[in-house]
């Protein structure tokens, strides 16, 4: 059974630094692409980074670009985001989710149960 | 960026009920279209992808159509465990944009 365990979040002060953590079991990290979503209070969903196995290749949305980094450490079977300068407006429930594909182009068919970031002084 | 626009924004509907949510991308996206159900606390899951396809162990009730720009979800006769928010997203390019989601609610 395919189960991605989310760690990470809280309350971290506007430009901080926080690393989210989401752990995978019943697949291989490694071949298939995986993706983070957010979801602001009462908001509806937006993409923020995707990465192609091995991580190869990795997008990121304009909001986030230059100050999130996603990564992968295979050996731990484990999907990183790393947010640094963190502003109000990251304020969200971030997914970890896993694409259907290898291609980044494929659905999220399995996702994490959301970590909850809040950025507050 | 691929802009999405669905409709409407929230439904009032009756147990029964045939209902359909609509998005339209702002240019051709192909197939590249998936639609998930969103309930209160909870993560998304994939009903369709690829504007058709049926995730796995999804109720035949749900089903999926269109392409280019015009797509379309219907749910054929709700069920109580139906009501949530529905949201589209494209998958052809990145930023991979979601619609603005639907809420449908028990009349």
């Amino acid at each position: 059974e395919v189960q991605l365990l989310q760690y990470g979040g809280g309350l971290i002060q506007p430009g901080g630094s926080l690393r989210l953590s989401c752990v995978a079991s019943g697949f291989t990290l490694n071949s298939y692409a995986m993706s983070w979503v957010r979801q602001a209070p009462g908001k509806g969903l937006e993409w923020v980074s995707s990465l192609r196995p091995s991580g190869s290749t990795t997008y990121y949305a304009d909001s986030v670009k230059g100050r999130f980094t996603i990564s992968t450490d295979n050996s731990k079977n484990t999907l990183f985001l790393q947010m640094n300068n963190l502003r109000a407006e990251d304020t969200a429930i971030y997914y970890c989710a896993k694409t259907s594909t290898r291609s980044t182009g494929g659905c999220l068919d399995s996702w994490g149960q959301g970590t909850l970031v809040t950025v507050s002084s | 960026d691929i802009q999405i626009t669905q409709s409407p924004s929230s439904l009032s509907a009756s147990v029964g009920d045939r209902v359909t949510i609509t998005c339209r991308a702002g240019q051709s996206i192909s197939n590249y279209l998936n639609w998930y159900q969103q309930k209160q606390g909870k993560a998304p899951k994939v009903l369709i992808y690829a504007a058709s396809s049926l995730q796995s162990g999804v109720p035949s009730r749900f089903s999926g159509s269109g392409s280019g720009t015009d797509f379309s979800l219907t749910i054929s006769s709700l069920q109580p465990e139906d009501f949530a928010t529905y949201y589209c997203q494209q998958s052809y390019n990145t930023p991979y944009t979601f619609g603005q989601g639907t809420k449908l609610e028990i009349k």
